[in-house]
């Protein structure tokens, strides 16, 4: 069964570097996102993208982050000057144009020192 | 922004017994969408609900789409250990278009003794 895939599993960081996250959504699929989940809460939604561009954001997606689909099957994620607060798992998210049933990657669990 | 209430915010139960919980919104979502999610791993979906009172069964899970389209609740049957877990309902306000962001509850957290 095709599946979200993510890399690395566990980034571990600096504060003020730069890291990127990378995801492979399910090849028929359409719709991307990325949603954080900080240790013990919810999943929060951070970004939608669709036909090369970015279709929705949340505040929490600032100008430190940024998203790319360099080719034809990654989709990533881009924090530009990490902080400590940034640190979480991030979920890669996708589903396919005719329906709303979105698909989770594993995660990556991002850590900020 | 939009909250989802999610309750209760832990259980724990004995294997065999069967399960409830529920979510509750202000305002009215479109789908409804329910996930579990294991220590250290991304959300896993397990059912979707597209229509009000729509009921929707995934072997020894049932769930419902409310008539008010502002609530929502999962049933487990006969739990099993392996249902142990974090539960999310997770919804999508209107008009919900292919691309629409998932508002996530926070979550149930599901032990089942043996």
């Amino acid at each position: 069964e095709p599946e979200v895939t993510q890399t690395p599993s566990h980034q571990v960081t600096q504060m003020g570097q730069e890291v990127i996250l990378r995801c492979v959504p399910i090849s028929n699929h359409l719709y991307f996102y990325w949603y954080r989940q900080i240790l013990g809460q919810k999943v929060e939604f951070l970004v939608s993208f669709y036909n090369n561009e970015i279709s929705e954001k949340s505040e929490i997606f600032d100008d430190q982050f940024s998203v790319e689909r360099p080719d034809g099957s990654n989709f990533t994620l881009k924090i530009r000057s990490t902080k400590l607060e940034d640190s979480a798992m991030y979920f890669c998210a996708s589903n396919r144009d005719s329906d709303y049933e979105q698909y989770f990657g594993p995660g990556t669990r991002l850590t900020v020192t | 922004g939009q909250q989802l209430n999610q309750s209760p915010q832990s259980m724990f139960i004995q294997e065999g017994e069967d399960v409830s919980m529920n979510c509750t919104s202000s305002s009215i979502f479109n789908t409804w969408l329910w996930y579990k999610q294991d220590p250290g791993e991304g959300p896993v979906l397990l059912i979707a609900l597209y229509k009000a009172g729509e009921l929707t069964s995934n072997g020894r899970l049932t769930a419902q789409f409310g008539i008010t389209r502002k609530d929502s609740f999962l049933n487990i049957s006969a739990s099993i250990p392996s249902d142990v877990g974090i539960y999310f309902c997770a919804g999508q306000s209107p008009p919900n278009s292919g691309n629409t962001p998932l508002v996530f509850g926070k979550g149930t957290r599901l032990s089942v003794i043996a």
